[in-house]
């Protein structure tokens, strides 16, 4: 069985342009969800798709965007970077996206994102 | 609007002794109970959860975790702490009557729990 996978693992963008991270759900999982982790703070929830449907998003404007593909792997896209954008991006895939899905999350190692 | 408070930024405790990591939170609904623990420079691992019945919860590793519903805590503890359980630990919340679908977790800030040798 395999865990959450993402990449880049590191990268560093200037401000104003646009990023792409990347997510591979655990084998079976058909819901995943993008967290921010600010330095010296808990992960804060972007949004959550099902089923390649977003059905629930935070407190982030339009410019975070994302998708979630046939095989449920998934993709973070942020326009127009900012220096707050800086963070570590979590991915976590669970199975089943209601709200009585009981079961945890699992999350993948988070991809470090550096805006300059 | 849900909520986590984390009160201690760190708790510092001696290898061998019993610890406790303080978690409180604030749903309109039923909670779902979260905690979680991240290794530097990793991702989170799931410890345990409250989803209902028995208000001790035994998770991974030793540790356990007590949902008392009048205090809105849900305290994490382990009877004898490693070194190796030293790391950041958060624990997180979900309104069971979020609305359909949606599957937001709400996490605190985190407490780093350091085991002294």
């Amino acid at each position: 069985e395999t865990g959450v996978t993402q990449s880049p693992t590191h990268l560093i963008k200037t401000r104003g342009q646009q990023v792409t991270l990347r997510c591979s759900s655990q084998s079976g999982h058909n819901t995943v969800s993008w967290y921010q982790q600010a330095l010296g703070q808990g992960p804060q929830f972007i949004f959550q798709y099902y089923r390649e449907e977003e059905n629930g998003r935070g407190n982030f404007p339009p410019r975070f965007s994302g998708l979630q593909f046939p095989n449920y792997s998934s993709e973070l896209n942020v326009n127009a970077l900012e220096l707050d954008d800086s963070a570590l991006y979590l991915c976590a895939s669970s199975l089943g996206g209601t709200r009585m899905n009981t079961g945890e999350l699992f999350f993948g190692e988070g991809s470090r994102l550096t805006v300059l | 609007a849900q909520s986590v408070a984390q009160p201690e930024d760190q708790v510092n405790v001696a290898e061998g002794n019993p610890l406790t990591v303080k978690c409180t939170y604030s749903v309109s609904g039923n909670p779902y109970l979260f905690w979680y623990v991240q290794y530097p420079n990793r991702g989170l691992q799931f410890l345990l959860k409250y989803i209902t019945g028995d208000n001790l919860v035994k998770g991974s590793y030793g540790f356990e975790a007590e949902f008392n519903k009048s205090q809105t805590s849900f305290h994490l503890k382990k009877p004898s702490a490693l070194v190796s359980d030293s790391a950041l630990y958060f624990c997180a919340v979900r309104d069971s009557s979020s609305g359909a679908g949606s599957y937001q977790l709400t996490f605190g800030k985190g407490t780093k729990l350091s085991v002294i040798p």
